[in-house]
């Protein structure tokens, strides 16, 4: 597609399920950020692939949240045993080779913890 | 570590007036900056980028903003809005290295007729 894909675009679930959320960056993309935006936060950097390898987890708030990428391209959030203050909106991000390249951002997986 | 300042949280402007909105970034060296907009239910969208050179930046949407280092600060201008231009505006800084973007809070911009 022409631009950062990511799925679902919303997604309510209950407390203490897992919840995957998909990223599909821009093709040839070779760096795809997670970030998370919520009320209360702003705007927090997650995580951070070059290629396959996630050079800066720093920003990843616990041991519930993970992140992988696979064949360069498709990037998956995975939130284990969700809790009520996990509810925002997850955006994934490419670009070329940061940071002098543009990051694109998708539209934003909205998640509800209930 | 970088930061990011913006000091309004709310901005009202009639359409055709100017527009300045503040940025103000804490890190040690030559910072990289950003502008980026974002409207309901959109992704960011880049307006504007500073890595080096002249310190006046042209933008898209007819936006530009400026570099001074003596006051640390990176201001997003507008000579007239349009009603379109009703967003969340959030500035952002990264360190040379360091592929990360520490955004500041945001300021939302509301255009009255």
């Amino acid at each position: 597609g022409a631009g950062v894909s990511q799925s679902p675009s919303n997604k309510v679930t209950e407390k203490g399920k897992d919840v995957e959320l998909r990223c599909d960056p821009i093709s040839g993309h070779t760096a795809l950020y997670w970030y998370r935006q919520s009320l209360g936060q702003g705007l927090e950097f997650l995580i951070y692939f070059q290629g396959n390898s996630a050079p800066d987890k720093s920003g990843l708030p616990s041991d519930r949240f993970s992140a992988e990428r696979t064949g360069g391209s498709v990037s998956t959030l995975t939130i284990q045993r969700t809790q009520q203050e996990d509810s925002a909106v997850y955006l994934c991000a490419s670009s070329l080779s940061p940071p002098l390249n543009t990051i694109y951002f998708g539209e934003g997986s909205w998640l509800t913890v209930v | 570590a970088q930061s990011v300042t913006q000091p309004d949280i709310h901005i009202t402007v009639s359409e055709g007036a100017s527009l300045e909105l503040r940025c103000n970034y804490s890190y040690g060296a030559t910072p990289y900056l950003f502008w980026y907009v974002q409207s309901p239910g959109q992704g960011l969208q880049l307006l504007l980028k500073y890595f080096s050179g002249d310190t006046l930046v042209q933008g898209i949407k007819g936006f530009e903003a400026e570099f001074k280092r003596s006051q640390s600060s990176f201001n997003l201008r507008k000579p007239s809005v349009h009603w379109s231009d009703a967003a969340e505006y959030f500035c952002a800084v990264a360190a040379f290295g360091n592929e990360k973007l520490t955004f500041g809070t945001g300021t939302r911009l509301t255009i009255i007729p």
